[in-house]
């Protein structure tokens, strides 16, 4: 069975500071990681990787991907209160062919960014 | 706005109605799912549909019935829930089934059984 696990699950600090969200995985066919911020209802993408060792930027965001360790970070630095949220990792597998293609999650961090 | 839209986005039900969610999609994608989010529990799917055709149901009870009539929109048909369904239900496509690309998720229904 396909599993994600993410740490810490929860997570309080104070702005200016700088978080490291992990996500590690053991899953048959890998093909992508993704991570989303979920804030009220909907999970809004922020990155996907699929290669090892390259680093995906938007912002005071990144996120690095080690397909031998099977894991990924999440870094957010000077951290705002607008980044208060869950974070969820998911990984994307497939067995190819006609099989279908899915998403396993983790069950998230909650962030807490206090002024 | 994600470009996939979710009514209602709330709704309280007893256990003998029967209601339906509504999922729409603008963005042109071949693949729309239905994830279950529990308290402290990760997201679960529920269905997936490539083109309009169910591709999996993952084990979901029969009370949980979707229907795709095109690739822009998913309904799921609820009936004799149980209060344990009481759930966030959210709606997602992507660009193909395959899980290569990502997936846009709606706002969510938040469902309460009584």
């Amino acid at each position: 069975e396909d599993k994600v696990v993410q740490s810490p699950l929860s997570l309080v600090v104070h702005e200016g500071d700088t978080v490291t969200l992990n996500c590690s995985y053991e899953v048959t066919n890998f093909r992508s990681l993704l991570w989303y911020k979920q804030e009220k209802k909907a999970p809004t993408f922020l990155f996907m990787l699929t290669s090892s060792g390259i680093e995906k930027k938007s912002g005071r965001l990144s996120s690095i991907l080690d397909k031998k360790e099977l894991f990924s970070i999440l870094n957010i630095t000077a951290t705002q209160t607008g980044d208060s949220a869950v974070y969820l990792c998911a990984v994307g597998t497939w067995a190819g062919g006609t099989s279908y293609g899915k998403l396993t999650f983790g069950q998230g961090t909650i962030l807490t960014v206090h002024p | 706005e994600t470009g996939v839209t979710q009514t209602p986005r709330h709704l309280v039900m007893g256990m003998t109605n029967k209601k339906s969610l509504k999922c729409e999609q603008h963005l042109g994608h071949n693949a729309m799912y239905w994830y279950k989010q529990s308290a402290k529990k990760p997201l679960e799917l529920m269905f997936v549909y490539s083109l309009e055709e169910r591709v999996e149901n993952n084990s979901v009870p029969s009370r949980f019935s979707p229907e795709c009539p095109n690739s822009s929109h998913l309904f799921l048909h609820l009936h004799t829930l149980q209060p344990e369904d009481s759930a966030l239900y959210l709606c997602a496509s992507s660009q193909d089934y395959r899980g290569l690309t990502e997936a846009f998720f709606g706002q969510g229904t938040r469902l309460t059984v009584v």
